[in-house]
């Protein structure tokens, strides 16, 4: 089925550790997001890429990394120089076309800081 | 830069009742779409609508982009609309760069 595969869903941390959080899809989009979502908040975009080997930083880009390789995966390092991680990071997808730029997410994953 | 404001922030609904979120944003936008997030985190997507109507099945929104608000309707709203709802527009044209609002969160009592 096509969909976005983020791996792993829980993911516990500790302190000084760098993790990465894996996204893949396989809808043939362009576009790919990473988002923060704190709890009873709305999401927060950390960075997206356009196209294969490019990527810009979004609103809360300081402790993360990104990397673009491929057109399918789009994977989020959680570095040590982020203070405050423990969140819900959700990755997405989209193409632009007649429908415009719909975005389609993955079903996330919990990180939390031990 | 573009606030995008959302109410209700609570909404709390008998099952069969209708009911209508707003979504108010400051700037134009090209790109406007709806989700739904339900308990287990999970979003989708609703509506892809910068303007005009659209519907499907229960749910309808309406974009009138010229007053700068949208609207999603739920008629015969059922347990299984608990959750948030979140519009979401692009900055700029083209950007990929889209914001939230802060999101509705719907409760609906069986």
């Amino acid at each position: 089925d096509g969909g976005i595969t983020q791996s792993p869903k829980y993911l516990f941390r500790k302190e000084g550790q760098n993790v990465t959080l894996s996204c893949e899809q396989n809808l043939n989009h362009d576009a790919m997001y990473w988002y923060r979502q704190d709890p009873g908040q709305g999401l927060r975009l950390i960075y997206y890429s356009q196209i294969v080997n490019d990527f810009q930083k979004g609103d809360i880009a300081e402790g993360y990394s990104v990397s673009r390789e491929k057109k399918e995966s789009f994977p989020l390092t959680v570095t040590s120089a982020q203070k405050n991680p423990t969140a819900f990071y959700l990755c997405a997808s989209s193409t632009a076309g007649r429908s415009g730029n719909t975005i389609y997410f993955g079903e996330g994953s919990w990180l939390t800081v031990v | 830069g573009i606030q995008v404001e959302q109410s209700p922030p609570d909404l709390i609904l008998q099952e069969g009742a209708n009911s209508t979120l707003r979504c108010n944003f400051s700037d134009s936008v090209n790109n406007l779409q709806w989700f739904h997030q339900n308990p287990w985190g999970q979003l989708i997507n609703l509506f892809y609508i910068p303007s005009g109507t659209k519907q499907n099945g229960r749910l309808s929104a309406t974009t009138v982009a010229t007053e700068r608000y949208s609207l999603l309707y739920i008629s015969s709203s059922q347990t299984t609309d608990s959750g948030v709802y979140f519009c979401a527009v692009e900055r700029g044209s083209g950007t990929y760069k889209y914001i939230f609002g802060t999101g509705t969160r719907l409760k609906v009592l069986a």
